[in-house]
C-alpha cells in the first residue's frame, strides 16, 4: 500500500472556500492523476500530468486547479466555484511506460458543509 | 472522446458460481484495457488487463475478453469466493499513461 499518500482522509469545508487535497509519491512515477469518486459514476477523471510543470484537463475539470512543480507532487485544489464539491477524491500515479498500472492513494473525502 | 459503459450494475451470484460484467467502448483508438477492483473502504486495484492485439487473457480465476470490432470487452470470475466481493472497474485508454476512462463499476457480492 505504501509510495502513494493523500492527506487529510477526511476534509470538511464550508460553502465559498477553496480547499487544497494533498497526494504525493515515492514511487518515481511520470504521471500522476486526479479522480472524482461518486456512487454509481464510477471514476471520473479532474486532471492529468504527465511530466513536471505539465498537464491536463480531464472530463470534468470545471471549479478545480492544479500545480505540478514537483515529481513527487500533485495537489489538487477545489475551488468555491465547483458546484457540487461533496466526493471522494483519489490520486493515483503511473510509470509513463506502456502497458502499467495506475497506483492509487487511499482517496481523501471532502465534505462541504 | 471515449465513453465506457459498463453492465450491469449491481451483481450477486452464489459462490462457487461464475460472474460475468461486460463493457462497451466508444473509441476506436483505444488499445488497453484495464480492470480494477475496488474494496469497500480501500483504493482500486488493478487484476487484470488486456491489450488490443489479444482477444482473451487467463489468470488463475479471472480472465478477460476482447472484441475490438464490437468494441466490448468482459471480465469473468470462476468459482466466486466471498473476497470477491467489491465494485469492479472496466476501462479503457490509447496508451495505459494516457487519459484511462472508467466505466461507473459494477458492485459484486458473493453470497456464502
Amino acid at each position: 500500500d505504501g509510495g502513494i499518500t493523500q492527506s487529510p482522509k477526511y476534509l470538511f469545508r464550508k460553502e465559498g472556500q477553496n480547499v487544497t487535497l494533498s497526494c504525493e509519491q515515492n514511487l518515481n512515477h511520470d504521471a500522476m492523476y486526479w479522480y472524482r469518486q461518486d456512487p454509481g459514476q464510477g471514476l471520473r477523471l479532474i486532471y492529468y500530468s504527465q511530466i513536471v510543470n505539465d498537464f491536463q484537463k480531464g472530463d470534468i475539470a470545471e471549479g478545480y486547479s492544479v500545480s505540478r512543480e514537483k515529481k513527487e507532487s500533485f495537489p489538487l485544489t477545489v475551488t468555491s466555484a465547483q458546484k457540487n464539491p461533496t466526493a471522494f477524491y483519489l490520486c493515483a500515479s503511473h510509470t509513463g511506460e506502456h502497458y502499467n498500472e495506475q497506483f492509487f492513494g487511499p482517496g481523501t473525502r471532502l465534505t462541504v458543509l | 472522446g471515449e465513453n465506457v459503459e459498463q453492465h450491469p450494475s449491481t451483481l450477486s451470484v452464489q459462490e462457487g458460481d461464475s460472474a460475468v460484467i461486460k463493457c462497451t467502448y466508444s473509441d476506436s483508438a483505444s488499445n488497453y484495457f484495464p480492470w480494477y477492483k475496488q474494496e469497500l473502504g480501500k483504493r482500486p486495484q488493478l487484476i487484470i488487463d488486456i491489450r488490443s492485439n489479444v482477444g482473451e487473457k487467463k489468470d488463475q480465476r479471472i480472465a478477460v475478453t476482447l472484441n475490438k470490432t464490437a468494441k466490448h470487452f468482459s471480465l469473468h470470475i470462476t468459482e466466486t469466493q466471498p473476497e470477491d466481493s467489491a465494485v469492479y472497474f472496466c476501462a479503457a485508454s490509447e496508451t495505459s499513461y494516457d487519459k484511462v476512462i472508467f466505466g461507473p463499476g459494477t458492485s459484486l457480492s458473493v453470497i456464502p
